[in-house]
């Protein structure tokens, strides 16, 4: 599975824009790449996935160059409420199960300040 | 709809004792995973089980097991426990298998179970 790499923390403040890259160097043809959200004391969300190009949803966009070797979230104005650790995730190339062993890496610790 | 429930949601037991940590998927899905997340650290993959089998195992010892019920339904069992069992205990559901195709099925983690070991 393909290792990822975060900045281990970020600050921000209340109606900012937000990015957060990550670098996965050894991404796998097939492999999607998925990012989460995770408060204290409570389980992960899922924010967004993406392939290639950009992915918008309600909550983020997801930006992937062309090598696909990174990727960035993008968060829009950025509230009190997005300070959270963000993960981010790649795999998914195998239909054997490689994707289920999902490997969660430090992630990046964003604080939003007021 | 009902998203996935952990029960209980705090347990204490001390050294030596087992632990049984339970988990419902969401209606639908056929596939549990569980994790384990030690203080201020990040997700480690423990158990993946998929329509009551044991697909794939993180790096633990065989003292952490688990199974699959017939309602998809997860048990996490943990024997001989240590001091540094002692985490957040998660676990996710989806609705994809083994011989799932792209986009690849999000997972969808409960609330988990805090288990303190004294």
């Amino acid at each position: 599975l393909a290792k990822t790499t975060q900045p281990i923390s970020m600050d921000s403040y209340e109606g900012q824009e937000v990015n957060i890259t990550c670098s996965h160097n050894n991404i796998a043809t097939n492999d999607y790449i998925t990012w989460y959200q995770q408060f204290p004391s409570q389980g992960p969300r899922f924010i967004i996935q993406g392939y290639k190009t950009k992915v918008t949803n309600e909550v983020a966009s997801l930006f992937i160059p062309a090598d696909r070797k990174s990727s960035t979230l993008s968060l829009p104005r950025v509230s009190l409420s997005d300070t959270a650790v963000y993960y981010c995730l790649v795999g998914g190339g195998s239909f054997s199960g490689g994707y289920n062993k999902l490997i969660f890496g430090a992630g990046t610790r964003l604080a939003v300040h007021p | 709809e009902a998203g996935v429930t952990q029960s209980p949601t705090h347990l204490i037991k001390t050294r030596g004792q087992q632990a049984t940590l339970r988990c419902s998927p969401i209606s639908g899905h056929t596939s549990v995973y569980w994790y384990q997340q030690a203080l201020g650290l990040g997700l480690q993959f423990l158990l993946w089980y998929d329509e009551g089998e044991e697909r794939n195992r993180g790096n633990f010892p065989p003292r952490f097991s688990g199974r699959q019920f017939p309602n998809y339904s997860s048990e996490l069992n943990v024997n001989a426990l240590e001091l540094e069992d002692s985490a957040l205990y998660l676990c996710a559901s989806s609705s994809g298998g083994i011989n799932i195709g792209p986009p690849r099925e999000t997972q969808y983690f409960g609330p988990g179970t805090r288990l303190l070991v004294l």
